[in-house]
């Protein structure tokens, strides 16, 4: 079945310590989407790429960077991950528009 | 800005009984309105959608209506089950070419006890 994998779906991270959280598509579309959702809180954007095209928002902290090397994969980089960055990330696919969008299971990380 | 206030949760109900979660919205446009469920463990699922005015979302026995007047978005169920218990997330979106992002309540969770 064509879906959005995430890997891992629990990650552990130092505070401090860079860490990366993954994201593949088998679903061939062309926007992909990295949300932020704290326990108890509405998922918050926090980039999007259309094909190359990245687009930040504008209150994504600079500690948060993305990274599409093809269509099928996109990655999310904390550099320097604190306690607050603590979250479930969900990464989203869409062909274009938010009628199509297909979420991933998500990845939870932990940071201490 | 654009932002959308849900029924705080959690939200508890006997099997069969009817469901209502509120949703409101502010935005500068039209937007598109959204119900996601996420059920335990796994990502958000679209369960509806309407995209202007007057139309009636509807999937698996959920229907929420767009009403521009009230700017609400409300979910309902007329016999609920156990295996909807989910955390339901209203969203909204104005959809521009090349700015695609779901705006989300903070989501409310429904529990169904046999």
């Amino acid at each position: 079945d064509a879906m959005v994998i995430q890997n891992p779906r629990y990650q552990v991270t130092q505070f401090g310590k860079p860490v990366t959280l993954s994201c593949s598509q088998t679903l061939n579309h062309n926007v992909m989407y990295w949300y932020q959702q704290k326990s108890s809180q509405a998922p918050k954007l926090l980039f999007h790429y259309y094909d190359k095209d990245f687009n930040n928002e504008a209150d994504t902290p600079d500690n948060f960077q993305s990274r599409r090397p093809n269509t099928s994969f996109c990655f999310l980089d904390i550099r320097s991950p604190g306690l607050g960055d603590a979250a479930m990330y969900l990464c989203a696919t869409s062909p274009r528009g938010v009628y199509g969008y297909t979420f991933g299971s998500g990845t939870r990380l932990t940071v201490v | 800005g654009d932002s959308v206030t849900q029924m705080e949760g959690p939200v508890t109900l006997s099997e069969e009984a009817f469901l209502t979660i509120n949703c409101t919205y502010t935005a500068t446009g039209y937007p598109s309105l959204f119900w996601y469920v996420q059920y335990p463990g796994e990502g958000l699922q679209l369960l509806l959608k309407a995209t202007k005015a007057d139309d009636k979302g509807s999937n698996k026995g959920f229907e929420a209506t767009y009403r521009k007047e009230t700017t609400s978005f409300h979910l309902e169920k007329g016999s609920v089950q156990v295996s909807d218990s989910a955390v339901y997330f209203c969203a909204l979106s104005l959809s521009n070419f090349g700015n695609e992002k779901l705006t989300f309540g903070t989501g409310t969770r429904l529990t169904i006890i046999p």
